[in-house]
């Protein structure tokens, strides 16, 4: 099985701040990495897919990029909303795996 | 609007069955993979199950394979996951996915909650 994972496993920010998670892949996967933001009690969100496509209706900040075992999430200047909980899931194999997550809480 | 809408957790006694549904509207349910993905309480999530667009083929990670069994019926528009011989680890909310041409989970549904306790 392909084992995903992310760091930081949290971190501290402020309202405006550039944010960068970083998942990695324990063997390459191509492009096929995707992002989810959940918030306590609520289901994931699909917010990149392809390592780097939008889906649609998520806010542009978000971006994602990489490919073959390293991939990154970028929100270019957090807002109140993004507070959550972020993870990554490989789709290279048809056993789906997800990253541990990365809490982004208020600083 | 597209939607998915999870049923049938609740409490059961270890080494018991139970069978979840999901039941999907807004959208061609028989032109979608369909997966279930679950999350044990303070913890990360864990994918569980896929099921082709048609049936024809069935996937699982080691951890629930030979006791959970993932179906569908299209004409129904409606997915199942009928899981047996259940252990205390199997407590989670108990998510069903579509899945994307793009090989993401774009729609998801609310959940439902499986305890395994006596």
């Amino acid at each position: 099985d392909i084992q995903m994972t992310q760091s930081p496993s949290s971190l501290s920010a402020s309202v405006g701040d550039r944010v960068t998670i970083t998942c990695r892949a324990s063997q390459r996967i191509s492009s096929y990495l995707n992002w989810y933001q959940q918030k306590p009690g609520k289901a994931p969100n699909l917010l990149i897919y392809a390592a780097s496509s939008l889906q649609s209706g998520v806010p542009s900040r978000f971006s994602g990029s990489g490919s073959g075992t390293d991939f990154t999430l970028t929100i270019s200047s957090l807002q109140p909303e993004d507070f959550a909980t972020y993870y990554c899931q490989q789709s290279y194999t048809t056993l789906f795996t997800f990253g541990p997550g990365t809490k982004v809480d208020i600083k | 609007q597209v939607q998915l809408v999870e049923s049938g957790g609740g409490v059961v006694q270890p080494g018991r069955s139970l069978r979840l549904s999901c039941a999907a509207s807004g959208f061609t349910f028989s032109s979608y993979g369909m997966h279930w993905v679950r999350q044990a309480p303070g913890k990360g999530l864990e994918w569980v199950a896929v099921i082709w667009y048609d049936g024809s083929n069935k996937y699982y990670p080691d951890s629930v394979k030979g006791r959970f069994t993932i179906s569908r019926d299209n004409s129904k528009n409606t997915l199942y996951l009928q899981m047996n011989s259940l252990r205390a680890e199997d407590t989670a909310v108990y998510y069903c996915a579509r899945g994307s041409g793009d090989s993401a989970l774009d729609i998801w549904g609310q959940g439902t909650m499986v305890t395994v306790s006596s």
